[in-house]
C-alpha cells in the first residue's frame, strides 16, 4: 500500500505570493489532516477534511485554506505569504475507526518564504 | 482547553541508561493518548497508543489519570532510539501534539 504522498517536497516563495500544496492519502483513507511544523511551535493543527467536508479547523488566519476532492486527495493554499509561514507542512491521512485514530504522515512540503 | 505539555526540549542519556520522556495533558473527557516518533530523515510515525497497552521497541507508556500524565519509558536506551518524540492527545477527529522532546542517546 502506497504511503501518503505530498508534492512539492520543497519550494521557495517570496512574501506576498501564494502557494498550493498537494496531498494524496493512503488508498481507502477518507480523512486528511494538515499540520504546520516549526522548530519553535512544534506541530500545529491546520484543518481536517473528511469526504470533501472540513470538519475541524485550527487557529490559523483565513490566509490558510484547504479543500478535499472526491478521490480524497487534498490541497492546502496559503495566500499573501509572510516570512513566518516558512515551515514544514505535513499532511496525514487516517481511517479514524473507533479502534484506530492513527495518523499516517507524509514526508512534508518544506516552504521557505523570502 | 486541550493541551499537551512536554517539559523537556532535549533529553540526553548514555546508552544503556533508563529513559523517561515526560508528557502531561489537559483534557476534561476520557483521554486517548499516543506517542509519535520521528527518526532522522524519516516521516513522523506512531510509536504506541495507550489503549493498546503495548510495548514497542522496548518503550512503554502508562496513562495516569490522577497525575494527567502519559510518560514514555524505556529501561535501557539504545543509540537507535535517538529521535524526536511527540506526545499527542486525540480530540475528536484531530490530534493535539506537544512541542516534542529530542532524545539523544550517547555512546
Amino acid at each position: 500500500k502506497a504511503g501518503v504522498t505530498q508534492t512539492p517536497r520543497y519550494l521557495i516563495k517570496t512574501r506576498g505570493q501564494q502557494v498550493t500544496l498537494s496531498c494524496s492519502p493512503i488508498s481507502g483513507h477518507r480523512s486528511v489532516s494538515w499540520y504546520q511544523q516549526t522548530p519553535g511551535q512544534g506541530l500545529q493543527f491546520l484543518f481536517e477534511y473528511f469526504s470533501e467536508t472540513q470538519r475541524n479547523k485550527g487557529n490559523f488566519p483565513g490566509r490558510f485554506s484547504g479543500r478535499q476532492f472526491s478521490n480524497s486527495r487534498s490541497e492546502m493554499n496559503v495566500s499573501t505569504l509572510e516570512l513566518g509561514d516558512s515551515a514544514l507542512y505535513l499532511c496525514a491521512s487516517s481511517s479514524w475507526t473507533s479502534q484506530a485514530g492513527e495518523l499516517f504522515f507524509g514526508e512534508g512540503s518544506r516552504l521557505t518564504v523570502l | 482547553a486541550q493541551r499537551v505539555t512536554q517539559p523537556e526540549k532535549l533529553l540526553s542519556v548514555f546508552k544503556g541508561a533508563p529513559v523517561e520522556l515526560k508528557c502531561n495533558y489537559s483534557y476534561s473527557g476520557s483521554p486517548e493518548l499516543f506517542w509519535y516518533v520521528q527518526y532522522s530523515r524519516q516521516r513522523l510515525q506512531l510509536l504506541l497508543r495507550h489503549i493498546s497497552r503495548e510495548s514497542i521497541k522496548g518503550f512503554t507508556a502508562d496513562l495516569n489519570k490522577g497525575e494527567t500524565s502519559f510518560h514514555l519509558k524505556k529501561p535501557f536506551a539504545q543509540e537507535e532510539d535517538s529521535a524526536m518524540y511527540y506526545c499527542a492527545l486525540r480530540y475528536g477527529n484531530k490530534l493535539v501534539f506537544g512541542a516534542g522532546t529530542i532524545l539523544r542517546v550517547k555512546s
